[in-house]
Protein backbone atom coordinates (compact mmCIF):
# COMPACT_ATOMS: atom_id res chain seq x y z
CA UNK A 1 0.00 0.00 0.00
CA UNK A 2 1.07 3.68 -0.19
CA UNK A 3 3.69 4.62 2.47
CA UNK A 4 5.93 7.70 3.77
CA UNK A 5 8.76 7.25 5.35
CA UNK A 6 10.38 9.92 7.05
CA UNK A 7 13.56 10.42 9.12
CA UNK A 8 14.89 10.92 11.55
CA UNK A 9 12.69 10.75 14.24
CA UNK A 10 14.26 13.39 16.43
CA UNK A 11 16.62 16.17 15.60
CA UNK A 12 18.75 18.00 18.09
CA UNK A 13 20.44 21.59 16.81
CA UNK A 14 22.20 24.20 17.92
CA UNK A 15 20.35 27.58 17.24
CA UNK A 16 21.40 29.12 14.28
CA UNK A 17 22.51 25.96 12.63
CA UNK A 18 20.21 24.11 9.68
CA UNK A 19 18.04 21.28 9.68
CA UNK A 20 17.05 18.77 7.34
CA UNK A 21 14.22 15.91 7.94
CA UNK A 22 13.75 13.39 5.27
CA UNK A 23 11.04 11.98 3.43
CA UNK A 24 10.45 9.16 0.86
CA UNK A 25 7.10 8.18 -0.59
CA UNK A 26 5.98 4.61 -2.26
CA UNK A 27 3.46 5.96 -4.87
CA UNK A 28 4.51 7.01 -8.04
CA UNK A 29 1.46 8.81 -8.92
CA UNK A 30 1.80 11.02 -5.42
CA UNK A 31 1.53 14.77 -6.64
CA UNK A 32 1.37 17.37 -3.35
CA UNK A 33 3.72 17.46 -0.66
CA UNK A 34 2.71 18.90 2.36
CA UNK A 35 4.61 19.67 5.44
CA UNK A 36 3.16 20.70 8.69
CA UNK A 37 4.77 21.88 11.87
CA UNK A 38 2.62 20.90 15.38
CA UNK A 39 3.30 22.77 18.34
CA UNK A 40 2.45 20.65 21.47
CA UNK A 41 -1.28 20.00 22.11
CA UNK A 42 -1.88 22.00 19.28
CA UNK A 43 -3.34 20.95 15.50
CA UNK A 44 -0.88 20.39 12.73
CA UNK A 45 -0.48 23.55 10.45
CA UNK A 46 1.49 23.55 6.72
CA UNK A 47 4.61 25.72 7.08
CA UNK A 48 5.02 24.50 3.35
CA UNK A 49 4.25 22.59 -0.10
CA UNK A 50 5.56 21.78 -3.09
CA UNK A 51 4.00 20.19 -6.32
CA UNK A 52 5.36 17.46 -8.56
CA UNK A 53 6.10 19.71 -11.44
CA UNK A 54 8.25 21.51 -9.35
CA UNK A 55 11.72 20.92 -7.63
CA UNK A 56 12.04 23.35 -4.85
CA UNK A 57 10.02 26.13 -3.10
CA UNK A 58 11.81 28.52 -0.29
CA UNK A 59 9.69 30.44 1.70
CA UNK A 60 12.29 32.71 4.30
CA UNK A 61 14.19 30.19 6.12
CA UNK A 62 12.40 27.37 5.09
CA UNK A 63 12.80 25.02 1.74
CA UNK A 64 11.27 22.17 0.63
CA UNK A 65 13.32 19.90 -1.96
CA UNK A 66 11.49 17.19 -4.57
CA UNK A 67 13.08 14.07 -6.62
CA UNK A 68 10.48 12.59 -8.29
CA UNK A 69 13.04 9.84 -9.75
CA UNK A 70 14.21 9.04 -6.28
CA UNK A 71 10.93 9.65 -4.86
CA UNK A 72 12.29 11.71 -1.91
CA UNK A 73 11.25 15.18 -0.60
CA UNK A 74 13.56 16.94 2.04
CA UNK A 75 12.58 19.99 4.62
CA UNK A 76 15.29 22.46 5.21
CA UNK A 77 14.87 24.94 7.83
CA UNK A 78 17.81 27.57 8.00
CA UNK A 79 19.22 29.50 11.12
CA UNK A 80 17.23 27.64 13.40
CA UNK A 81 15.19 29.23 16.17
CA UNK A 82 14.18 28.25 19.88
CA UNK A 83 10.40 28.92 18.19
CA UNK A 84 11.40 26.18 15.52
CA UNK A 85 10.94 23.66 18.39
CA UNK A 86 7.83 21.40 17.35
CA UNK A 87 7.02 18.18 15.41
CA UNK A 88 7.25 18.52 11.95
CA UNK A 89 5.04 15.61 9.26
CA UNK A 90 5.62 15.23 5.48
CA UNK A 91 2.92 14.06 3.69
CA UNK A 92 2.11 13.23 0.27
CA UNK A 93 -1.72 13.19 -1.85
CA UNK A 94 -1.37 9.74 -3.08
CA UNK A 95 -3.07 9.65 -7.08
CA UNK A 96 -5.99 8.54 -5.32
CA UNK A 97 -7.69 10.97 -2.68
CA UNK A 98 -5.76 9.85 0.37
CA UNK A 99 -3.10 12.16 2.34
CA UNK A 100 -0.33 9.46 3.31
CA UNK A 101 1.78 11.10 6.75
CA UNK A 102 5.31 10.35 7.66
CA UNK A 103 5.63 9.53 11.23
CA UNK A 104 7.19 12.80 12.87
CA UNK A 105 10.43 14.57 13.65
CA UNK A 106 10.56 15.69 16.68
CA UNK A 107 13.20 18.84 16.63
CA UNK A 108 14.77 20.49 19.46
CA UNK A 109 16.50 23.51 18.94
CA UNK A 110 19.00 24.69 21.41
CA UNK A 111 19.70 27.96 22.91
CA UNK B 1 -14.93 32.12 9.06
CA UNK B 2 -14.62 29.95 11.99
CA UNK B 3 -12.65 27.29 9.81
CA UNK B 4 -13.34 23.60 10.82
CA UNK B 5 -14.70 22.40 14.16
CA UNK B 6 -14.50 19.59 16.55
CA UNK B 7 -16.51 18.69 19.23
CA UNK B 8 -16.02 17.85 21.95
CA UNK B 9 -12.67 18.12 22.55
CA UNK B 10 -12.15 15.79 25.15
CA UNK B 11 -13.86 12.18 26.30
CA UNK B 12 -13.76 9.55 28.25
CA UNK B 13 -15.84 6.32 27.28
CA UNK B 14 -16.27 2.95 28.73
CA UNK B 15 -15.53 -0.20 26.52
CA UNK B 16 -18.10 -1.19 24.28
CA UNK B 17 -20.07 2.07 24.38
CA UNK B 18 -20.79 4.45 21.59
CA UNK B 19 -20.32 7.36 20.79
CA UNK B 20 -20.13 10.37 17.43
CA UNK B 21 -17.42 12.57 17.15
CA UNK B 22 -18.69 15.65 15.32
CA UNK B 23 -17.31 17.86 12.73
CA UNK B 24 -17.74 20.75 10.98
CA UNK B 25 -16.40 23.05 8.13
CA UNK B 26 -17.73 26.59 6.88
CA UNK B 27 -15.41 26.97 4.02
CA UNK B 28 -17.35 24.94 1.34
CA UNK B 29 -14.64 22.09 0.75
CA UNK B 30 -15.84 19.48 -0.81
CA UNK B 31 -13.07 16.73 0.80
CA UNK B 32 -13.04 16.28 4.18
CA UNK B 33 -10.88 13.36 6.26
CA UNK B 34 -10.48 11.92 9.54
CA UNK B 35 -7.10 11.28 10.84
CA UNK B 36 -6.15 9.45 14.08
CA UNK B 37 -2.92 10.61 15.94
CA UNK B 38 -1.01 8.39 18.21
CA UNK B 39 2.68 8.80 19.73
CA UNK B 40 5.34 7.91 17.37
CA UNK B 41 2.70 7.11 14.51
CA UNK B 42 2.32 10.18 12.83
CA UNK B 43 -1.46 10.75 11.57
CA UNK B 44 -2.92 8.03 10.08
CA UNK B 45 -6.27 8.19 7.73
CA UNK B 46 -9.27 6.54 9.11
CA UNK B 47 -11.93 7.85 6.19
CA UNK B 48 -12.71 10.29 3.89
CA UNK B 49 -15.63 12.28 1.62
CA UNK B 50 -14.90 13.90 -1.49
CA UNK B 51 -18.10 15.39 -1.27
CA UNK B 52 -21.48 15.31 0.19
CA UNK B 53 -22.77 11.48 -0.25
CA UNK B 54 -19.38 10.10 -1.06
CA UNK B 55 -17.08 8.67 2.05
CA UNK B 56 -14.22 5.68 1.21
CA UNK B 57 -12.24 4.21 3.55
CA UNK B 58 -8.57 4.93 4.55
CA UNK B 59 -5.48 3.22 6.11
CA UNK B 60 -7.41 2.51 9.38
CA UNK B 61 -11.18 2.09 8.88
CA UNK B 62 -12.00 -0.96 11.30
CA UNK B 63 -14.33 -0.05 14.01
CA UNK B 64 -15.48 3.32 12.96
CA UNK B 65 -18.20 4.63 10.32
CA UNK B 66 -18.72 7.64 8.65
CA UNK B 67 -21.27 9.15 6.95
CA UNK B 68 -21.78 12.56 4.85
CA UNK B 69 -25.03 13.90 4.08
CA UNK B 70 -24.05 17.91 3.45
CA UNK B 71 -20.61 19.33 2.38
CA UNK B 72 -20.50 21.07 5.91
CA UNK B 73 -20.45 18.23 8.21
CA UNK B 74 -18.64 14.62 8.21
CA UNK B 75 -19.41 12.76 11.55
CA UNK B 76 -17.21 9.64 12.55
CA UNK B 77 -19.01 7.29 14.66
CA UNK B 78 -17.84 4.72 17.03
CA UNK B 79 -19.83 1.70 17.19
CA UNK B 80 -17.99 -0.03 20.26
CA UNK B 81 -15.64 1.88 21.56
CA UNK B 82 -12.16 -0.13 22.49
CA UNK B 83 -9.28 0.89 24.55
CA UNK B 84 -7.27 0.70 21.09
CA UNK B 85 -9.44 3.63 19.73
CA UNK B 86 -7.88 6.09 22.68
CA UNK B 87 -6.09 8.26 21.04
CA UNK B 88 -6.30 12.01 19.54
CA UNK B 89 -8.88 12.42 16.50
CA UNK B 90 -8.28 15.09 13.47
CA UNK B 91 -10.99 16.28 11.21
CA UNK B 92 -9.64 18.18 8.14
CA UNK B 93 -11.14 20.05 4.78
CA UNK B 94 -9.77 20.97 1.77
CA UNK B 95 -10.86 22.17 -1.71
CA UNK B 96 -9.52 21.41 -5.13
CA UNK B 97 -8.17 24.07 -7.78
CA UNK B 98 -7.14 23.40 -10.98
CA UNK B 99 -3.50 22.14 -10.03
CA UNK B 100 -5.59 19.48 -7.93
CA UNK B 101 -6.06 19.29 -4.23
CA UNK B 102 -5.02 21.79 -1.84
CA UNK B 103 -3.73 21.57 1.59
CA UNK B 104 -5.71 20.26 4.58
CA UNK B 105 -7.01 22.35 6.99
CA UNK B 106 -7.00 20.95 10.37
CA UNK B 107 -10.10 21.07 13.53
CA UNK B 108 -8.74 21.38 16.86
CA UNK B 109 -8.75 18.08 17.77
CA UNK B 110 -10.33 15.52 19.76
CA UNK B 111 -8.79 13.99 22.84
CA UNK B 112 -10.31 10.15 23.04
CA UNK B 113 -9.93 8.20 26.43
CA UNK B 114 -11.39 4.43 26.15
CA UNK B 115 -11.23 2.57 29.67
Amino acid sequence: GENVEQHPSTLSVQEGDSAVIKCTYSDSASNYFPWYKQELGKRPQLIIDIRSNVGEKKDQRIAVTLNKTAKHFSLHITETQPEDSAVYFCAAHTGGFKTIFGAGTRLFVKA
Amino acid sequence: NAGVTQTPKFQVLKTGQSMTLQCAQDMNHEYMSWYRQDPGMGLRLIHYSVGAGITDQGEVPNGYNVSRSTTEDFPLRLLSAAPSQTSVYFCASSYTSGQGRETQYFGPGTRLLVL
